[in-house]
Parts: structure tokens; C-alpha cells; sequence
């Protein structure tokens, strides 16, 4: 596609229910990241797939967060049981290789709320 | 709907005014800065960078400053207009590594 593209772009949710926000990067990019952004925070660093390597999931703040990218494209980051700190926007970004500058291109995001 | 960043350091400027942005960056090894603009429901947009072995570079009415000394960053937008309103964000891209650490914003007000 022209652009990064995450759904849904709203989504509210239960304590302790499970969630999915999907991230489809820009055609042909290799490299894939994950963002939070917190209210009144910068973005926090979650977790980075490139090609068929291992994804670092160093940001990932507890195990409760999984991501998966299937057939090196669409990305899927999981959320199990959330809790109401879970409450930010998610932001996706796509690469076609480390993202120097204007190659790195986010989505728009998924604002979610744990009410 | 509600907007992220709600508690940012806010900087209100009148209209046709230059406006100066300020970023304090953590690493003195890190060697490639951007900045990201971040209108009200969209994600950040690249708008400039620059790499460690410089201290300026311009864009189309804005200027990126690097002082490596003090580990600081500014961002300078002539003639600032209505659409430039939004949360400016620096980002840091830590060395050896893919990964950008973005300072906290400043949400821009342009004043009519």
C-alpha cells in the first residue's frame, strides 16, 4: 500500500480482556517496529522484526505483549489480560532497512483504552 | 477525541513568527538525530536530520542546530504558520543499534 496502515484505529476494551492491533507496513519493507506513545510520554521502543531474522523484543514491558509478523509482512502485536496502564496509542513503523530518515514511515496508530 | 500529550511542554508562537524547538539527547555516542512532526491523530512525519559530523542543516523553513557538547538539539521554523500546530519530537538513533529513542515533545500553538 502508499502508507503504513493499522486497525482498528480505536479500540476500546475490558480489564483483563485480550487484544490484537494489526499492522500492514508499506509494500517491500523489511524492517517492522513497534511504538508506544503514553499520554504526555515520547514513544517507548517495543519491538523490531527485520527480515527473517529474530525479532528484538527487548521493549516489550512484560509478557503479557507478544508480536508476530507473518510471511514478512503483516504484523500482529498481542496484548493478553490488559490492564488499564495498557491505555496508549500504538504505533507501527516500516522500513526498507534501518529506517535512516525519511525511509521510516509510521502508521497512524491504534488508540487503545482499557476502561 | 482526546489528544496524546496533553501535558507536553507547550510553546505558543504568533503567526509569521520563528519559532524554536529544544531537545536535550542522552547518548554522546549516538551519531543521527531526527525530527518528527506529530499532527493530532496521525503518526509522527519525518521532518529533518542530521548526522553527528555536522552542526546545521536546512530545510525548507526550518533548520536543525546540533551541539554535541552539551548533547543538545533545536529545531528553528521560519515563519511559522498555522500547519505547523503539532507535537515536535526529536529522536536519537542510539549507535550499533535500529532503535530511536524520541525525547518526550513539545506541542507548538500557533497564534492567529
Amino acid at each position: 500500500g502508499a502508507g503504513v496502515s493499522q486497525s482498528p484505529s480505536n479500540k476500546v476494551t475490558e480489564k483483563g480482556k485480550d487484544v490484537e492491533l494489526r499492522c500492514d507496513p508499506i509494500s517491500g519493507h523489511t524492517a517492522l517496529y513497534w511504538y508506544r506513545q503514553s499520554l504526555g510520554q515520547g514513544l517507548e521502543f517495543l519491538i523490531y522484526f527485520q527480515g527473517n531474522s529474530a525479532p528484538d523484543k527487548s521493549g516489550l514491558p512484560s509478557d503479557r505483549f507478544s508480536a508476530e509478523r507473518t510471511g514478512g509482512s503483516v504484523s500482529t502485536l498481542t496484548i493478553q489480560r490488559t490492564q488499564q496502564e495498557d491505555s496508549a496509542v500504538y504505533l507501527c513503523a516500516s522500513s526498507l532497512d534501518k529506517g535512516r530518515g525519511d525511509g521510516y514511515t509510521f502508521g497512524s496508530g491504534t488508540r487503545l483504552t482499557v476502561v | 477525541g482526546e489528544s496524546v500529550g496533553l501535558h507536553l511542554p507547550t510553546l505558543s508562537v504568533q503567526e509569521g513568527d520563528n519559532s524554536i524547538i529544544n531537545c536535550a539527547y542522552s547518548n554522546s555516542a549516538s551519531d543521527y538525530f531526527i525530527w518528527y512532526k506529530q499532527e493530532s491523530g496521525k503518526g509522527p512525519q519525518f521532518i529533518i536530520d542530521i548526522r553527528s559530523n555536522m552542526d546545521k542543516r536546512q530545510g525548507q523553513r526550518v533548520t536543525v542546530l546540533l551541539n554535541k557538547t552539551v548533547k543538545h538539539l533545536s529545531l528553528q521554523i521560519a515563519a511559522t504558520q498555522p500547519g505547523d500546530s503539532a507535537v515536535y519530537f526529536c529522536a536519537e538513533l542510539h549507535p550499533g543499534t535500529y532503535k530511536y529513542i524520541f525525547g518526550t515533545g513539545t506541542r507548538l500553538k500557533v497564534l492567529a
